[in-house]
């Protein structure tokens, strides 16, 4: 099976803070993606990558950057951490191959950041 | 963007009911998935369906492209169950949209 890990599954961080999330596949997708899920919000796209060093931007980017220099790694970076930003943060995997079963997305346990 | 909306927002039913989770939106999609997330966070895929129907098990799913809805069954419900059910669809830009998602109890 898929297996998407993230690095921490709480993390505290402070204001002004640097934080690095990490996100690690282990079957080869070529697709990875950031999420945020806040209460009555759902599930909100950050950034998104179709491949090593791409980048796309989501719906809501605004205060974050990522970094994909390897296939399996797909790294959130939060450059000044501000309280807003208190989350809920889930990484999520796919192919670009074809087939049905291979479409769908894999996600991670989730990382709870709690910005203080 | 593609507007996503589920119903009911909440669930409760008895262990052993059925029940039906709508997904409704707003545009053609070339990819709809339906996920359930656990008390524990843990987001499952359960269908990749952008149409036609699919099985597993006690679940299954019917999308109707054609008429921007798609539905999931729940037989036999159990315990297990419990958690939020999210729609989630993608048009030609290819990013997946979440609905807010249906909270589903099943009590023992």
């Amino acid at each position: 099976d898929v297996k998407v890990t993230q690095s921490s599954r709480y993390l505290v961080k402070r204001t002004g803070e640097k934080v690095f999330l990490e996100c690690v596949q282990d079957m080869d997708h070529e697709n990875m993606f950031w999420y945020r899920q806040d209460p009555g919000l759902g599930l909100r796209l950050i950034y998104f990558s179709y491949d090593v060093k791409m980048k796309e931007k989501g719906d809501i980017p605004e205060g974050y950057s990522v970094s994909r220099e390897k296939k399996e790694r797909f790294s959130l970076i939060l450059e000044s951490a501000s309280t807003n930003q208190t989350s809920m943060y889930l990484c999520a995997s796919s192919t670009s191959g074809t087939g049905e079963r291979t479409k769908g997305y894999t996600f991670g346990s989730g990382t709870r950041l709690t910005v203080v | 963007g593609i507007q996503v909306e589920q119903s009911p927002p909440d669930l409760i039913l008895q262990e052993g009911a059925n029940s039906t989770l709508r997904c409704n939106f707003s545009d053609s999609v070339n990819n709809l998935q339906w996920f359930h997330q656990n008390p524990w966070g843990q987001l499952i895929n359960l269908f990749y369906i952008p149409s036609g129907t699919k099985q597993n098990g006690r679940l299954s799913a019917t999308t109707v492209a054609t008429e921007r809805y798609s539905l999931l069954y729940i037989s036999s419900s159990q315990t297990t169950d419990s958690g939020v059910y999210f729609c989630a669809v993608a048009g030609a830009n290819s990013k997946l949209t979440f609905g807010k998602g249906i909270t589903l109890s099943v009590r023992p």
